[in-house]
C-alpha cells in the first residue's frame, strides 16, 4: 500500500494556465511535505515544502494547499511555462522517529507553448 | 545551491561483480541517504546513515548492500554481488537534520548485464 499517492501519472497544460498536481497520504504522523522537481537525467531538487501546522505555503508561482483532515495536498503552479515541464514528486516524512522521506510515484507535467 | 556529487555517473557491470557508488555530500551535512529509482519512476528509500551508523533501511536494502563513510570521505554504497534487478539509478542525498530538506546528487546509473 503506497503511503504517498499521486493520482495523476501525467498532466498537460497550456502555457499561462495554472497546473494543479494532487497528492494524498496515509500516515497521520507525517508532518513535513516537500515537493521535488526532477528534469530528465538529473536528481530531484526541492521546489517548495509545507509543514502540517500550515494550510498554505506560497513561493512565487508555486503554492501548496494542505488539508490535514482529508490527508491531501496539492501543488499549484501559476502561469505555467514550458520550462516547468518536469516530473514533480510529492514526499512526506514524520516529525520524529523515522528519517525516511517517502516519495509518491510522480506526476509528469508538460506545459505546451 | 548546495551540491551533492556522485561518482560514477554511470557504470555497466557484469552480474556477480562488485560495484561501489561514491557520494560526496554537502559539507557540514550530517545525514546521508541512498535512494533507488527505476526508469524515471518513484524514488524508493534504501537506507539512511548518521554518525557512522545505519539508522534505517528498507526491504530493498538487501544483504548484498552495504554503506559506509570512512573518516569523513565519500559516503559509499557497495553492492556485492550484483544482480540483474539492481539495474537502476541510485541517488545519494544529504541533509543537515534528519528527514527534512534532502539535497540530491544527479544519480549513478547502474546497468548490470
Amino acid at each position: 500500500q503506497q503511503q504517498v499517492r499521486q493520482s495523476s501519472q501525467s498532466l498537460t497544460v497550456w502555457e499561462g494556465e495554472t497546473a494543479i498536481l494532487n497528492c494524498s497520504y496515509e500516515n497521520s504522523a507525517f508532518d513535513y511535505f516537500p515537493w521535488y522537481q526532477q528534469f530528465p537525467g538529473e536528481g530531484p531538487a526541492l521546489l517548495i515544502a509545507i509543514r502540517s501546522v500550515s494550510d498554505k505555503k506560497e513561493d512565487g508561482r508555486f503554492t501548496i494547499f494542505f488539508n490535514k483532515r482529508e490527508k491531501n495536498l496539492s501543488l499549484h503552479i501559476k502561469d505555467s511555462q514550458p520550462g516547468d515541464s518536469a516530473t514533480y514528486f510529492c514526499a512526506a516524512s514524520e516529525a520524529s522517529g523515522s528519517w525516511q522521506l517517502i516519495f509518491g510515484s510522480g506526476t509528469q507535467l508538460t506545459v505546451m507553448p | 545551491g548546495p551540491k551533492v556529487l556522485q561518482i560514477p555517473s554511470h557504470q555497466i557491470i557484469d552480474m556477480g561483480q562488485m560495484v561501489t557508488l561514491n557520494c560526496d555530500p554537502v559539507s557540514n551535512h550530517l545525514y546521508f541517504y541512498w535512494y533507488k529509482q527505476i526508469l524515471g519512476q518513484q524514488m524508493e528509500f534504501l537506507v539512511n546513515f548518521y554518525n557512522g551508523k545505519v539508522m534505517e533501511k528498507s526491504k530493498l536494502f538487501k544483504d548484498q548492500f552495504s554503506v559506509e563513510r570512512p573518516d569523513g570521505s565519500y559516503f559509499t554504497l557497495k553492492i556485492q554481488p550484483t544482480a540483474l534487478e539492481d539495474s537502476a539509478v541510485y541517488f545519494c542525498a544529504s541533509s543537515w537534520t534528519g528527514g527534512n530538506t534532502l539535497y540530491f546528487g544527479e544519480g549513478s546509473r547502474l546497468i548490470v548485464v
